[in-house]
């Protein structure tokens, strides 16, 4: 099978403006999770989403929103940025999201703002 | 809630020498532990977990962890550790309620020749 993807995989955006990141989780994975990689603050968990529902939101403002679709592929938008939102965003995948299942990660998308 | 603490930002090691990463969590339910590895540029890999059962668990590439219930911990060990050991190693809990994993701040472990 193949893994989880995300794209684009590097992305450059100035303070102000609004991003949109994906994640296509792997085939037959119904739960897609966003945390974002910082060297400050570590590995913050953001949302959680299962069956297009958001079942679970971390602590993060509200400019920091996600959604998925009903072939479970999932975005994250950040509106109006700000530098300390320069990260890597990671996504991760597994069957229903269960505390007991392994989470499968992409690869990340590396987001600099200038 | 929970969280989780690695003791060890940076751990340096020498080629076949033997590594320990420490891992302490606190949580008032059941969790589950796991041990993901991030090699640089890349994502999370899942090392091993521990769901229930023996508390010793291990990898197939000779890592292992030992979940202690009273000292919270989930220490990782490897008993001789190769170059392409260096990465960093994060830590994780998730409660039995709960859809996500708490990480702690990571330890980046670098071997040397």
């Amino acid at each position: 099978k193949a893994g989880v993807t995300q794209t684009p995989r590097y992305l450059i955006k100035t303070r102000g403006q609004q991003v949109t990141l994906s994640c296509s989780p792997i085939s037959g994975h119904r739960s897609v999770s966003w945390y974002q990689q910082t060297p400050g603050q570590g590995l913050q968990f953001l949302f959680e989403y299962f069956s297009e529902t958001q079942r679970n939101k971390g602590n993060f403002p509200g400019r920091f929103s996600g959604r998925q679709f009903s072939n479970s592929r999932s975005e994250m938008n950040v509106s109006t940025l700000e530098l300390g939102d320069s990260a890597l965003y990671l996504c991760a995948s597994s069957p229903t999201g269960t505390s007991r299942e392994t989470q499968y990660f992409g690869p990340g998308t590396r987001l600099l703002v200038l | 809630a929970q969280s989780v603490t690695q003791l060890d930002s940076q751990v340096p090691v020498f080629e076949e020498a033997p590594v320990e990463l420490r891992c302490n969590y606190s949580s008032s339910v059941s969790v589950y532990l796991f041990w993901y590895v991030q090699y640089p540029n890349q994502g999370l890999q899942l090392l091993l977990k521990y769901l229930s059962g023996s508390t010793l668990v291990e990898s197939i590439n000779g890592f292992e962890a030992e979940f202690n219930k009273s000292q919270t911990s989930f220490h990782l060990r490897k008993p001789s550790v190769h170059i392409s050991d260096t990465a960093e190693y994060f830590c994780a809990v998730s409660e039995s309620h709960d859809y996500k994993l708490s990480f702690g701040a990571g330890t980046t472990v670098t071997v040397r020749a």
